[in-house]
């Protein structure tokens, strides 16, 4: 089944502590991105990836960093979290970037609460 | 920035009714737009694309495209209590991105 990955669905961590967030697609797309979705504010990109190796700020990068070494894989990074991270965050896959006739698929979410 | 407009609702209609939503956007040079559905804590999940000036028609489902007025409309006709969710409009941004509509939220009362 075509998929696109995330783990772990739910987080309750502190201030302070790393954590990875996973994301991984089944569907050999070139382009993966990831958003948090915050009430009032909609879906906001925080990275963006083009393809293997090649990755890019989205409207909200501060406090994030992400790596895309394989294609199928994009994990976030949350190097020091804090409380204003605390969010729905979703990855999402598109067959090629942007401006395409491409619709991009979503993961089921992870809800990240940072205490 | 890209803006990508919508009224947040929430839009109330009647089991039975076509519901209209509609979505304006800045860049006159989108070529592509999406709409979502998003039901409360899921993913977003794509029920309809259109590429041209006109509609396009899927099942209960009508976009509505035009582009010298930079608006797009989803219209549901039978309009069901399960259509009640979150509607997302999505316009590509140049190359690399996605902008998504704030969203407007519909509640079909049985």
């Amino acid at each position: 089944e075509a998929q696109v990955t995330q783990n772990p669905r739910y987080l309750i961590t502190v201030t302070g502590k790393k954590l990875t967030v996973t994301c991984s697609q089944n569907m050999n797309h070139e382009y993966m991105s990831w958003y948090r979705q915050d009430p009032g504010l909609g879906l906001r990109q925080i990275y963006y990836s083009m393809n293997v190796e090649v990755t890019d700020k989205g409207d909200v990068p501060e406090g994030y960093k992400v790596s895309r070494k394989e294609k199928r894989n994009f994990p976030l990074i949350l190097e020091s979290p804090s409380p204003n991270q605390t969010s729905l965050y979703f990855c999402a896959s598109s067959l090629v970037g942007g401006n395409s006739n491409q619709p991009q698929h979503f993961g089921d979410g992870t809800r990240l609460s940072i205490l | 920035q890209k803006e990508v407009e919508q009224n947040s609702g929430p839009l109330s209609v009647p089991e039975g009714a076509i519901a209209s939503l509609n979505c304006t956007y800045s860049d006159r040079g989108s070529q592509s737009f999406f709409w979502y559905r998003q039901y409360s804590g899921k993913s977003p999940e794509l029920i309809m694309s259109i590429y041209s000036n006109g509609d396009k028609e899927d099942g209960r489902f009508t976009a509505q495209l035009n582009k010298a007025s930079q608006y797009v409309s989803l219209l549901i006709r039978d309009s069901q209590p399960s259509d009640s969710a979150t509607y997302l409009c999505a316009v590509p941004s140049g190359y690399s991105t996605l902008t998504f509509g704030k969203g407007t939220m519909l509640l079909v009362s049985p």
